[in-house]
């Protein structure tokens, strides 16, 4: 069964602490991207990475880091610089080649306690 | 600033009814123009996509009307029902390099029985 999983499905936050979210997918995809949710905005572009070991910061990259260690996996890790992360979190990929689709998880939500 | 608008923010149409979501950008280098579906709590679903090479395209019930005069694309769902209710969000794409989609700030259709 092809496609991306993310995890958690929902994610409580402290103050001050750093969360990591999951994404994995075994599409064999080249490029993946994480965006963020909010009502009334679309999806912004956090970060992509187009490959293992590189990844560019997107629109809204401040107080989120990620790493592309393996192809199949993309974590994101809200820090406690992020004041504000309350969102609905959207991890995508793209097989490269000229392909422009983008797919998407389920989501991850995150709120803060 | 917003690369991609999209309106209206909400729209109610009667069962049977054609739906209509309009987009307008203004980078004249996009050249792949997506429009993606999402459920409450789900991840987007790619629906439907157009190229600025023709003026439209029908799959199903679903058509994009594209104007690139204009700088104008549109979705249409004819017989709209009430499985339509979702999001929709168009999006568009430079078409090279990380292919980072530009997102409009989504519409909210409900279809009335």
């Amino acid at each position: 069964d092809g496609g991306i999983t993310q995890s958690p499905k929902y994610l409580f936050r402290k103050e001050g602490q750093n969360v990591t979210l999951s994404c994995e997918q075994n599409l064999n995809h080249d490029a993946m991207y994480w965006y963020r949710q909010d009502p009334g905005q679309g999806l912004r572009l956090i970060y992509y990475s187009q490959i293992v070991n590189d990844f560019q910061k997107g629109d809204i990259a401040e107080g989120y880091s990620v790493s592309r260690e393996k192809k199949e996996s993309f974590p994101l890790t809200v820090t406690s610089a992020q004041k504000n992360p309350t969102a609905f979190y959207l991890c995508a990929s793209r097989r490269e080649g000229g392909e422009e689709t983008q797919y998407f998880g389920p989501g991850t939500r995150l709120l803060v306690l | 600033q917003q690369q991609v608008k999209q309106s209206p923010q909400s729209l109610i149409v009667q069962k049977g009814g054609i739906s209509i979501i309009n987009c307008a950008y203004e980078n004249t280098a996009f050249d792949y123009f997506p429009w993606y579906q999402q459920f409450p709590g789900k991840g987007p679903a790619l629906l439907i996509a157009i190229r600025p090479d023709v003026s439209e395209k029908k799959e199903g019930r679903f058509t994009i009307s594209f104007n690139k005069s204009a700088k104008q694309f549109s979705l249409h769902i004819m017989d709209s029902q009430p499985g339509d209710s979702a999001t929709y969000f168009c999006a568009a794409s430079l078409g090279t390099g990380a292919n980072n989609l530009f997102f409009g700030t989504g519409t909210r259709l409900t279809v009335i029985p």
